[in-house]
């Protein structure tokens, strides 16, 4: 299993692009989440979905949408990219509601200039 | 409200000394708590978890962590510190009363060993 993958590695916008970030798992996991990584705020959640067709916001939505049409991709939209964006982005996913650890993949490093 | 603190932003330690990173928890009834570990560049690994029994949990790489109830941590150990254990380490808590899965994290703890 490749776990959960996340493209691109790294990318820079301007000021008002738009870019998605590609999220993947082949676990088969009904839960997936995004969350950005801020230095010394550790990390914050910005969307999740508890299976295809569902998704709900978390702490930061504000600027981001996301998109579930199946099991196995999720999807970052940021529609107007602002310098607040810029940040690191994980994709984690699992399979059971609470008790179940996290999958984190590899992060998308993400600078808005 | 959940919350997860990490009192120290970083802890030095020499190699072959015990090790020690401090986490303590709020939540609504018991909790699910995790340890993560990332280290640079990379995306975050489990550690451990406790979600009931016995309060000394043992994890991956020696590394364990005791549940303590009444003083609400979850204290994350190794007998012996190694220099490749340096890296970034996450606690994090999820209330059993919620409806949803959604972790809280800690700020992170970064731990150094030296040589």
């Amino acid at each position: 299993n490749a776990g959960v993958t996340q493209t691109p590695k790294f990318r820079i916008l301007k000021i008002g692009q738009s870019m998605t970030l590609q999220c993947t798992q082949d676990m088969n996991h009904n839960y997936m989440y995004w969350y950005r990584q801020d230095p010394g705020m550790g990390l914050k959640l910005i969307y999740y979905s508890v299976g295809a067709g569902i998704t709900d916001k978390g702490e930061v939505p504000n600027g981001y949408n996301v998109s579930r049409s199946t099991t196995e991709d999720f999807p970052l939209r940021l529609e107007l990219a602002a310098p607040s964006q810029t940040s690191v982005y994980f994709c984690a996913s699992t399979a059971r509601s609470g008790r179940d650890e996290q999958y984190f993949g590899p992060g998308t490093r993400l600078t808005v200039t | 409200a959940q919350s997860v603190a990490q009192p120290e932003d970083q802890v030095n330690v020499a190699e072959g000394n015990p090790l020690t990173v401090k986490c303590t928890y709020s939540v609504s009834g018991n909790p699910y708590l995790f340890w993560y570990v990332q280290y640079p560049n990379r995306g975050l690994q489990f550690l451990l978890k406790y979600i009931t029994g016995d309060n000394l949990v043992k994890g991956s790489y020696g590394f364990e962590a005791e549940f303590n109830k009444s003083q609400t941590s979850f204290h994350l150990k190794k007998p012996s510190a190694l220099v490749s254990d340096s890296a970034l380490y996450f606690c994090a808590v999820r209330g059993r009363s919620y409806n949803t899965d959604k972790l809280i994290f800690g700020t992170g703890t970064r731990l150094q060993v030296f040589p």
